[in-house]
């Protein structure tokens, strides 16, 4: 069975700075998907970046980046320029194509203005 | 833009009470996944359609819930009787297809508190 581990529950940054939050998963499989989730408080859940595990190439979207060790099955973000809007909490999560997705247990993220 | 829509928001029940949760997809979208989310933890598939099918539902509890789409469209999700364990937030999402990578798209929830 697959499984997804984020071993921080929480961070905080100062805003305009840097964070990495750290996630690892396992699985025998070769083709799969890899995302970040934001889940703002009380709001709904929305995709914020996404790895297909055949790229080497790491996602980037806007200020967000991610870390995609395939070997050492390490799935890291990276958010640049932290915004208080980035204050949530932050699934990892793996799919096999168009199967469930399996979460981690999530990390809320505080921004400090 | 389009979204899911999912009803009622909150919910406030008593034991052994039975709860009902309706779910609409994204027009046009084929699967629908109803996750459960315990507070503090990651949402966990209950279960998933495709169209009207049933494709996965190995983690439903299937003594208590119970789930259908019958239209292949809006889908509702019951639990009879609930029990304070369920006490959750439960997710809707819904993609569009069978094949290959389709991005899931996220309902607001529904938060249920069982007394």
């Amino acid at each position: 069975a697959q499984t997804v581990t984020q071993s921080q529950p929480e961070m905080s940054v100062q805003e305009a700075e840097t964070v990495t939050l750290s996630c690892t998963y396992d699985t025998s499989e070769s083709d799969y998907y890899l995302f970040w989730y934001k889940q703002p408080p009380s709001r709904q859940m929305i995709l914020v970046i996404r790895q297909e595990a055949y790229k080497q190439q790491n996602a980037t979207e806007n200020r967000f980046s991610v870390n995609f060790q395939k070997a050492a099955k390490s799935f890291s973000l990276k958010i640049s320029d932290s915004q208080l809007g980035d204050a949530a909490m932050y699934f990892c999560a793996y799919q096999r194509a168009n199967s469930k997705l399996t979460f981690g247990k999530g990390i809320t993220l505080s921004v400090r203005p | 833009e389009a979204e899911v829509a999912q009803s009622p928001r909150y919910k406030i029940t008593e034991k052994s009470q039975a709860v009902a949760f309706w779910c609409d997809p994204i027009s046009g979208h084929a699967t629908l996944y109803w996750y459960r989310q315990i507070l503090g933890q990651g949402p966990e598939l209950l279960v998933q359609f495709q169209d009207e099918s049933v494709v996965d539902d190995s983690q439903l509890p299937k003594d208590r819930f119970s789930a259908e789409r019958l239209k292949g469209v809006d889908s509702t999700l019951k639990i009879q009787p609930a029990e304070l364990g369920d006490s959750a937030m439960y997710l809707c999402a819904s993609s569009l297809g069978e094949f290959g990578y389709n991005e899931q798209f996220f309902g607001p929830g529904t938060r249920l508190t069982v007394l």
